[in-house]
């Protein structure tokens, strides 16, 4: 069976800082792994991975997958009050055709 | 990119009654909807795959029975809680795959049901 799990489970900073959430995984017939933010409602995607080591660089997000160690993070800087919100990753395995999530991380940022 | 539409995002029932979630991809045909369930604090749970013209593919635990799941076209599928009880409470949120998209999903906004 398919697992994902995330650490840590809950993050409270303050404005300004760095963050760094980790995703391990293990997955069968591995093809990617996915990122979505959670607010209130709907996920919305961050970012798809399928090659280790090549950072994927969004404004103040960026991620890397490390498809030896079977681990993703996603670091956050300079964060802002608007990161608050429960962060996914996601794991996909390509014979199963689906996505397997981990608990989420849930990140507050104090102002 | 793509959108999902998901109606309603709030519905309240009485113990008992039936209550039909729908979610719909605007602009584009969606083979697969995936229907998950997410408690409070909690990552989502699929309960579902959802494959257009054929019969929905259910997780372990999830009764059929209960969720009913109908994908009669390739924009449109529902949710059906039968005979719903307070336990049933919970945010339902369904998510689509693009064809040409792969595993990247979109998602609809959710829909909070609350059963009295």
């Amino acid at each position: 069976e398919d697992k994902v799990v995330q650490s840590p489970l809950s993050l409270v900073v303050h404005e300004g800082d760095t963050v760094t959430l980790n995703c391990s995984y293990e997955v069968t017939n591995f093809r990617s792994l996915l990122w979505y933010k959670q607010e209130k409602k709907a996920p919305t995607f961050l970012f798809m991975l399928t090659s280790s080591g090549i950072e994927k660089k969004s404004g103040r997000l960026s991620s890397i997958l490390d498809k030896k160690e079977l681990f993703s993070i996603l670091n956050i800087t300079a964060t802002q009050t608007g990161d608050s919100a429960v962060y996914l990753c996601a794991g996909y395995n390509n014979a199963g055709n689906m996505l397997t999530f981990g608990g989420g991380t849930r990140l507050m940022v104090k102002p | 990119g793509a959108v999902v539409s998901q109606h309603p995002s709030r519905v309240i029932c009485k113990s008992g009654t039936s209550v039909k979630i729908e979610c719909r991809s605007l602009d584009f045909q969606a083979t697969t909807m995936f229907w998950y369930r997410q408690f409070p604090k909690k990552s989502l749970m699929l309960m579902a795959t959802s494959n257009e013209g054929s019969k929905a593919t259910y997780e372990q635990g999830v009764e059929k029975d209960k969720f009913l799941i109908n994908h009669a076209s390739l924009t449109l599928s529902t949710l059906t809680v039968t005979s719903a009880h307070p336990e049933d409470s919970s945010f339902y949120i369904c998510s689509a795959r693009a064809g040409g998209l792969g595993e990247k999903l979109f998602f609809g906004s959710g829909t909070q049901l609350s059963v009295l």
